[in-house]
């Protein structure tokens, strides 16, 4: 059964730094893509990136670029979502996916919470 | 803003059918990409609707339809039940974006 399994619910204050996990079992975790969705309170679904474990072909959605990094540890099948610096309008519900080579997302990780507030 | 148009509500009564538009443009379903369709559940993950504009993954019922044309793009549920009442989000890739993106969403209730 393939299943992606997040880390846990995070509060941080502005300016610190955080490293979110997605990890991958079921499936060959370096064949599939990896990506990343955000969805903020009360809002739409926003695709952040992707990445390929196999060999960290990374690629971001031009919002994101700058704001974010992703990562994979093939060794672990575990993919990261990464900021160094947090602001409040970072909080929101963070999702994995898995999006295959057409570009839909067949299995869903149940989401990440990051409230950042002073 | 997303480059995918949804309108942000629409409603029926139990059995009915309603229809869920996504509105592009030639960068994206124009262009000739795939739909896909995700339902949300209130306070869950989305969840795979429709792939490939009109495939339903194995367990979707076929109450659940997709289809396409021209830079647009539609989900439609019949025999509409008070389970469907979730949020709706198209997805497609965008050219000019060089990623997928997704549609403004689409609240269904049932009346």
């Amino acid at each position: 059964e393939v299943q992606l399994v997040q880390s846990g619910a995070e509060v941080k204050k502005p300016g610190e730094s955080l490293k979110i996990s997605c990890k991958g079992s079921g499936y060959s975790f370096t064949s599939y893509w990896i990506g990343w969705v955000r969805q903020m309170p009360g809002k739409g679904l926003e695709w952040m990136g992707i990445i390929y474990p196999g060999d960290s072909d990374t690629r971001y959605s031009p919002s994101f670029q700058g704001q974010v990094t992703i990562s994979a540890d093939k060794s672990i099948s575990t993919a990261y979502l990464q900021w160094s610096s947090l602001k409040a309008s970072d909080t929101a519900m963070y999702y994995c996916v898995r999006p295959r080579n057409s570009g839909y997302a067949d299995y869903w990780g149940q989401g990440t919470l990051v409230t950042v507030s002073s | 803003q997303s480059v995918l148009t949804q309108p942000p509500s629409v409603s029926g009564a139990p059995g009915q059918r309603v229809t869920i538009s996504c509105t592009g443009s030639s960068s994206n379903i124009g262009a000739g990409y795939d739909v896909h369709w995700y339902q949300q559940l209130p306070g869950t993950a989305p969840k795979l609707l429709i792939y490939g504009n009109s495939n339903r993954p194995s367990g979707v019922p076929d109450r659940f339809s997709g289809s396409k044309s021209g830079t647009s793009a539609s989900l439609a549920i019949t025999g509409l039940q008070a389970e469907d009442e979730a949020d709706y989000y198209c997805q497609s890739y965008d050219s000019s974006l060089s990623g997928e993106v997704f549609g403004t969403g689409t609240k269904v209730t049932v009346l």
